[in-house]
C-alpha cells in the first residue's frame, strides 16, 4: 500500500494567495520530507521534519506534522507564479535507506 | 541541480538496443539511488548504494542493471527494455543510506521503441 498520499492531485490558485497541500501516510515514520518537481526536471528537497517536531518554517513554507493523525501539510504564502511545480511528501520509517515518495500535488499558481 | 548530474537527458533507443545512464555527484555524499518516475505513479526507488555497496534492489527486472564504481559515480546499464520502460529515470544521493535529504539530478528521459 502507498505510504505517502497527497491532497488535492491538483490546485489552481492566483499570484498572491496562499496554497495548502497535505499529506497522509499509514505506518509510522521518523521523518516526513517535502519535494518540489519543476515539470520534466529532479525533485528539489524543499524541508525536513522529525516525528518528535509539530511545525517547521523556511521562507515562505511552513510545514505542519501531526503523527496522532499521520499527516502533514505543506503552506507556502504569498505565492508566485514560479511556485508552479509538483510537490511531493516523502517519509522515512526509521528502517533504512528507503524514502516512500506519494505521487504528488500539482500546483498551478496564475500570475 | 549542478550537485548531481546526469548523462544522457534524452534517451531513444529500440528494444535490442544496449545503453547506459550515468551519474555523478560532487557533494561528496555516501549513498546514491535510481528511481523510475512514470506519468501518473508514485516515484519508484529502483536501487540504493551506501558506499559503493548496494543496499536495496526493489524487485527491479534484471534487463536494469546497475554499477556503482565508487561513491560520486552510479550507472543504469540497460538492455532488451521494453516499450513500458519508457519513464524519467532519476538519480540521487544523500550523506548516508539513512532517510537524510536527498539530492536529485536532473534524470533521463528514456524512450524505448
Amino acid at each position: 500500500s502507498q505510504q505517502g498520499e497527497e491532497d488535492p492531485q491538483a490546485l489552481s490558485i492566483q499570484e498572491g494567495e496562499n496554497a495548502t497541500m497535505n499529506c497522509s501516510y499509514k505506518t509510522s515514520i521518523n521523518n516526513l520530507q517535502w519535494y518540489r518537481q519543476n515539470s520534466g526536471r529532479g525533485l528539489v528537497h524543499l524541508i525536513l521534519i522529525r516525528s518528535n517536531e509539530r511545525e517547521k518554517h523556511s521562507g515562505r513554507l511552513r510545514v505542519t506534522l501531526d503523527t496522532s493523525k499521520k499527516s502533514s501539510s505543506l503552506l507556502i504564502t504569498a505565492s508566485r507564479a514560479a511556485d508552479t511545480a509538483s510537490y511531493f511528501c516523502a517519509t522515512g520509517t526509521g528502517s533504512g535507506s528507503r524514502l516512500t515518495f506519494g505521487e504528488g500535488t500539482q500546483l498551478t499558481v496564475n500570475p | 541541480e549542478t550537485g548531481v548530474t546526469q548523462t544522457p537527458r534524452h534517451l531513444v533507443m529500440g528494444m535490442t538496443n544496449k545503453k547506459s545512464l550515468k551519474c555523478e555527484q560532487h557533494l561528496g555524499h555516501n549513498a546514491m539511488y535510481w528511481y523510475k518516475q512514470s506519468a501518473k505513479k508514485p516515484l519508484e526507488l529502483m536501487f540504493v548504494y551506501n558506499f559503493k555497496e548496494q543496499t536495496e534492489n526493489n524487485s527491479v527486472p534484471s534487463r536494469f542493471s546497475p554499477e556503482c564504481p565508487n561513491s560520486s559515480h552510479l550507472f543504469l546499464h540497460l538492455h532488451t527494455l521494453q516499450p513500458e520502460d519508457s519513464a524519467l529515470y532519476l538519480c540521487a544521493s544523500s550523506q548516508d543510506g539513512r532517510e537524510n535529504e536527498q539530492y536529485f539530478g536532473p534524470g533521463t528521459r528514456l524512450t524505448v521503441t
